[in-house]
């Protein structure tokens, strides 16, 4: 079953500008992770921020958490043609499941 | 550490076959997960391992799938008398774990597997 809900689920900027996608969820989260795909190097990890937290940053990332709107959003500044890439969040339920829940990710294509 | 690897990366079997993959996660690891992904959608979980303990099975995995993870190092997962709608990208991640608490997930470059 699918949890997060990204918005868009396509996005097409130039190079240089910013990309927001964000993620909305049905229940309470221990924590929020956003992957990025691309043929090239398969799903890696982005960032990982807690329900205690409210922004976090990585590089070029900027992650914000609403857990009383149950959203997320993923911020790209300064984007790049190596950004093109599928973008999941994936929530971890509080409760007793230890896995993540996905969403069906945003596309996004930055063109040079 | 050398990553999450997967074997093999590409399988070609004709529906009825049965077919095995192998997954080694990074070593220190405790947890291991199997998903399931198809085009255009997220990463469908199938099982997951703490250590030797196959912990959760999703409900949509026929009996036909089966994973094992002997000794917590390597996995594999079976899949029995295969169907046309079994084709799909099966992902091996491995990561840390605690109670209750999950830490990000580290990707294998999967598996494709062909049903003809």
């Amino acid at each position: 079953s699918q949890q997060g809900e990204e918005d868009p689920q396509a996005l097409s900027i130039q190079e240089g500008e910013n990309a927001t996608m964000n993620c909305s969820y049905k229940t309470s989260i221990n924590n929020l992770q956003w992957y990025r795909q691309n043929s090239g190097r398969g799903l890696v990890h982005l960032i990982l921020i807690r329900s205690n937290e409210r922004e976090k940053h990585s590089g070029r990332l900027r992650v914000t958490l609403d857990t009383s709107k149950k959203s997320s959003s993923l911020l790209i500044t300064a984007s790049r043609a190596a950004d093109t890439a599928s973008y999941f969040c994936a929530t971890d339920n509080a409760g007793n499941n230890r896995k993540l829940i996905w969403g069906l990710g945003t596309s996004l294509a930055v063109n040079p | 550490d050398t990553g999450v690897s997967q074997d093999p990366r590409h399988k070609i079997t004709k529906r009825g076959q049965n077919v095995t993959f192998r997954c080694d996660p990074i070593s220190e690891h405790n947890r291991l997960y199997w998903y399931r992904q198809t085009l255009g959608q997220g990463p469908e979980f199938l099982t997951y391992f703490q250590n030797e303990a196959q912990l959760e099975k999703s409900r949509l995995l026929s009996d036909r799938f089966s994973a094992e993870r002997p000794k917590g190092s390597f996995s594999t997962l079976e899949i029995q008398r295969t169907e046309q709608g079994d084709s799909a990208m099966y992902l091996c991640a491995s990561s840390l774990g605690s109670s209750g608490y999950s830490y990000e997930q580290y990707f294998g470059p999967g598996t494709r597997l062909t049903v003809t």
